[in-house]
């Protein structure tokens, strides 16, 4: 299983920011999927996942902004972060859940930073 | 939400000794969701452990997890310069998921 993120490495303040994450060697129906952060020098933060077409749950503190989606014809998870600040410049993963549970594959991740 | 605290911050230890860090939940969750990563510096986190005890696919029987309610631990046998790295704890069991702070271990 091998998940690779993709998406613009800079967005503007008050833009939203769009990232892919392809998935291979796996099929989307089978497993939950999330969204991870790491600010710069800081911690993980947990996004949130989504199963199957569109069962989600999101990280109460991102809710507003956030939506995740996936188009199984091209094997992809989507992350649409919207109104975007400083805050939220950080790497961004994406991430396999076993059976809906821990975390047992990782993509490498991508940066996005915001900025004017 | 579940908060999760991890200790120490850092942690500086020797080739062979031995580290313990520890991850406090702020309430139980569900069966002992909670799972342990490795992360080196510019790479991603590796699954470590998971349910509490298990150990991935491929982890050495030098770490291990133990613990329950809202008191875990992971333990490192016989450190190697390879175990530098931050190590951070996440739980499961909620439908929020969330990670402790993380814990950096320096070898």
């Amino acid at each position: 299983v091998q998940l690779q993120e993709s998406g613009p490495g800079l967005v503007k303040p008050s833009e939203t920011l769009s990232l892919t994450c392809t998935v291979s060697g796996d099929f989307l129906n089978d497993n939950y999927w999330s969204w991870i952060r790491q600010p710069p020098g800081k911690g993980l933060e947990w996004i949130g996942n989504i199963f199957y077409r569109s069962t989600t749950k999101y990280n109460p503190s991102l809710k507003n902004r956030v939506t995740i989606s996936v188009d199984r014809s091209k094997n992809q998870v989507f992350l649409r972060l919207n109104s975007v600040t400083a805050a939220d410049t950080a790497v961004y993963y994406c991430a396999r859940h076993f059976d809906g549970t821990y975390l047992n594959y990782w993509g490498q991740g991508t940066l996005v930073t915001v900025s004017s | 939400e579940i908060v999760l605290t991890q200790s120490p911050g850092i942690l500086s230890l020797s080739p062979g000794e031995r580290a313990t860090l520890a991850c406090r939940a702020s309430q139980s969750f569900t069966s002992n969701f909670l799972a342990w990563y490795q992360q080196r510096p510019g790479q991603a986190p590796r699954l470590l452990i998971f349910g509490a005890s298990s150990r991935a696919a491929g982890i050495p029987d030098r770490f291990s997890g133990s613990g329950s309610g809202t008191e875990f631990t992971l333990t490192i046998n016989r450190l190697e310069p390879e175990d530098s790295a931050v190590y951070y704890c996440q739980q499961y069991g909620d439908s929020v998921h969330t990670f402790g702070q993380g814990t950096k271990l320096e070898i």
